[in-house]
């Protein structure tokens, strides 16, 4: 059973277009992320959602937009794409636990998103 | 956000080698270190979650300590092979909010 899907995992865009990527996870996790691997391959985080509350935004384009219809769902909307937004997403969970376990990440097999 | 830096950058070492590489992060208001491990083509997979100083974890031939004292963590990989290459990514967690801030990783090719 997969823990945490991505669909699709490959989407090849134009310039302009409106895209979405979805994310789901059925670990029952409490927050859900999305990350982007960009042109050097590091991993940064976008955002990250705690029952449906944004609560992280970092320095991401407000043309990015992440929706949570319910816990175990976390897309991604993207308007007006740009070349520079081609990349990797990933989509990630963790559990509301105490001590070692919080915040360890289980990842989905991420999206290669190519803008042409 | 927390800085943390890797070191090597990447590294080649022979099957068979034992290699270990750092990660260094600030040591105030530490909570806990993670460990992952990404290969190419894949998604990044947890190894180990630390939290206190000291701390000795290993899984099989992999093995990570933590000083939060001095703020750094090594990972140790005994008798290298070449599914062990991939970047190993280490990531404290914020003070605030839940998402990690990975390092940059160390790329680890193991060649036969």
């Amino acid at each position: 059973d997969t823990a945490v899907s991505q669909t699709p995992k490959y989407l090849v865009t134009q310039m302009g277009n409106d895209k979405s990527i979805k994310c789901e996870q059925n670990l029952g996790h409490d927050t859900m992320y999305w990350y982007k691997q960009d042109s050097k391959k590091f991993l940064k985080i976008m955002f990250s959602y705690n029952n449906k509350e944004l609560i992280i935004n970092e320095t991401v384009p407000n043309r990015f937009s992440p929706k949570s219809p319910d816990k175990a769902h976390l897309n991604l909307h993207i308007n007006s794409l740009e070349l520079g937004d081609s990349a990797v997403y990933f989509c990630a969970s963790s559990p509301h636990a105490t001590g070692e376990r919080s915040y360890e990440q289980y990842f989905g097999p991420g999206t290669r998103l190519t803008v042409t | 956000i927390l800085n943390v830096e890797q070191s090597p950058q990447s590294l080649h070492v022979q099957e068979g080698d034992s290699t270990n590489f750092t990660c260094s992060f600030p040591s105030s208001n530490f909570y806990a270190l993670h460990w992952y491990r990404w290969e190419t083509a894949k998604s990044p997979e947890a190894l180990f979650v630390m939290t206190l100083n000291g701390d000795e974890k290993k899984k099989g031939r992999i093995s990570a300590t933590l000083n939060t004292k001095e703020g750094y963590s090594y990972l140790y990989i005994k008798g290298s092979q070449p599914e062990d290459s991939a970047t190993y990514l280490c990531a404290p967690p914020p003070n605030s909010g839940y998402a990690l801030n990975f390092g940059k990783g160390t790329s680890l090719l193991v060649t036969p």
